[in-house]
């Protein structure tokens, strides 16, 4: 029940195009859900994050979609660039626990070629 | 930008001996955490840690683990006995104290390759 199930594995688009990942989770304690992006030999960054109090957020070219009724949230990259490419990782969290530990998902390694 | 520093970058250690990983988060985080990932895995976390004591740990991080904050800067994870399958990336993580209704992230080092021979 703590796991949060990330698909696909891996996605090779062109330069322009919208990538999208997928999460899945089945802990509704579960309220806050970050996507990190990581490049190699680097740590996670924090990328954009999504409450379930809205179904959409939008910071630049990247947005979450949120779906609670179905416990599932996505990624979208509008207008891919090259320097795109990386590690995408999804996680969830639980806010008001006293720990706030992040579960994440398998991630998807992202391909954007020119 | 303050960033969440680690060091080594790699270290390379004998099954059965003691390794200590370091790390000085963020100056003003009152939480910190050690994460793992396994070559080509996803990350796992293995503790926190906040007000000086453990807040909670994974069944990954068993008695051959050990955390602290020795002073006011550094946050170390020492391995007793390594073990063949301790080999992996650890990442360090820090995150300031949520405010109201806001959401503070987990800021993460860069990590450090643990290779054991």
């Amino acid at each position: 029940q703590q796991q949060v199930k990330q698909s696909p594995q891996s996605l090779i688009v062109q330069k322009g195009g919208i990538p999208i990942i997928n999460c899945a989770y089945e802990n509704t304690a579960f309220d806050y859900f970050p996507w990190y992006q990581q490049f190699p030999g680097k740590g996670p960054a924090l990328l954009i994050a999504i409450r379930p109090d809205v179904s959409e957020k939008k910071e630049g070219r990247f947005t979450i979609s949120f779906n609670k009724s179905a416990k599932q949230f996505s990624l979208h990259i509008m207008d891919s660039q090259p320097g795109d490419s990386a590690t995408y990782f999804c996680a969830a969290s639980i806010r008001r626990s006293n720990t706030g530990k992040l579960i994440f998902g398998q991630g998807t390694t992202l391909q954007v070629k020119p | 930008e303050p960033e969440v520093t680690q060091t080594p970058s790699h270290q390379v250690t004998q099954m059965g001996q003691e390794v200590i990983l370091r790390c000085v988060p963020i100056s003003n985080h009152l939480y910190f955490y050690w994460y793992r990932q396994i070559l080509g895995q996803k990350v796992e976390f293995l503790v926190s840690f906040y007000n000086n004591e453990i807040s909670e740990k994974s069944e990954i991080f068993d008695d051959q683990f050990s955390v602290e904050r020795p002073d006011g800067s550094n946050f170390t994870l020492k391995i007793r006995s390594t073990k063949l399958e301790d080999s992996a990336m650890y990442f360090c993580a820090s995150r300031a104290l949520s405010a109201g209704s806001g959401d503070q992230p987990q800021h993460f080092g860069d990590g450090t390759r643990l290779s054991i021979l």
